[in-house]
């Protein structure tokens, strides 16, 4: 079975700009969640989306957005890039919301802002 | 406010040495922790999932505990290989409010060969 899929894997964009980041979970899990990481940092948690409904939204601006789609795919949008945005964008999955058997990451988006 | 510490930020071993990396929280009202390890620049592998009721888990050279009413878990790994290098982090997460998972930044660890 394939892990979290997370693309693309790397990014480059200018501030202002606007950035899409895509996330499909394991297969069977319905629990999508976004976390960002900067250098030397543990990951800060973003959104978590269930069952394509939004349970949970961390200390971050109105510029960042995430949807679920009926398949549980899920992707994160970013508005008006700064220079701090640069960061390991990181998906995880769960097959609940509570996430009772752990979380399952992906590989990250690399996504640097000049 | 739940905070999640690693202690220490950085540690430099010799092959085949036991180890002990240590992961404290402030509140102990928890509903499962997990350690994972990060490569650089790569995604989170998980290495072991402790539920709240349980006090250890184990995996090969792994062993995890977990003592809520000190705030505590440890990750214990034995016969450390230079394969083992890579950072360390500790993730928990509440028994109420948004079902997140919460960091602690890390131990990065380094096996001398």
């Amino acid at each position: 079975d394939a892990g979290v899929t997370q693309s693309p894997t790397h990014l480059i964009k200018t501030r202002g700009q606007q950035v899409t980041l895509r996330c499909s979970p394991i297969s069977g899990h319905k629990s999508v969640s976004w976390y960002q990481q900067v250098l030397g940092q543990g990951p800060q948690f973003i959104f978590q989306y269930y069952e394509k409904e939004e349970r949970g939204r961390g200390n971050f601006p109105d510029r960042f957005s995430a949807r679920q789609f009926p398949n549980y795919s899920s992707e994160l949008n970013v508005n008006a890039l700064l220079l701090g945005d640069s960061a390991l964008y990181l998906c995880a999955s769960t097959l609940d919301y509570r996430g009772a058997a752990g979380y399952t990451f992906g590989s990250g988006t690399r996504l640097t802002v000049v | 406010k739940q905070e999640v510490t690693q202690i220490p930020a950085a540690l430099s071993v010799p092959e085949g040495e036991n180890l002990v990396l240590n992961c404290s929280f402030t509140d102990s009202a928890i509903y499962n922790l997990q350690w994972f390890r990060q490569d650089p620049g790569k995604g989170l592998t998980s290495l072991l999932l402790i539920q709240s009721s349980q006090r250890e888990q184990t995996s090969g050279r792994l062993n995890a505990s977990l003592d809520k009413s000190s705030g505590r878990s440890t990750l214990y790994i034995a016969a450390s290989q230079p394969g083992d290098s890579a950072t360390y982090l500790c993730a928990l997460s509440p028994t109420s409010g948004t079902y997140k998972y919460i960091f602690g930044t890390g131990t990065r660890l380094k096996v001398l060969a």
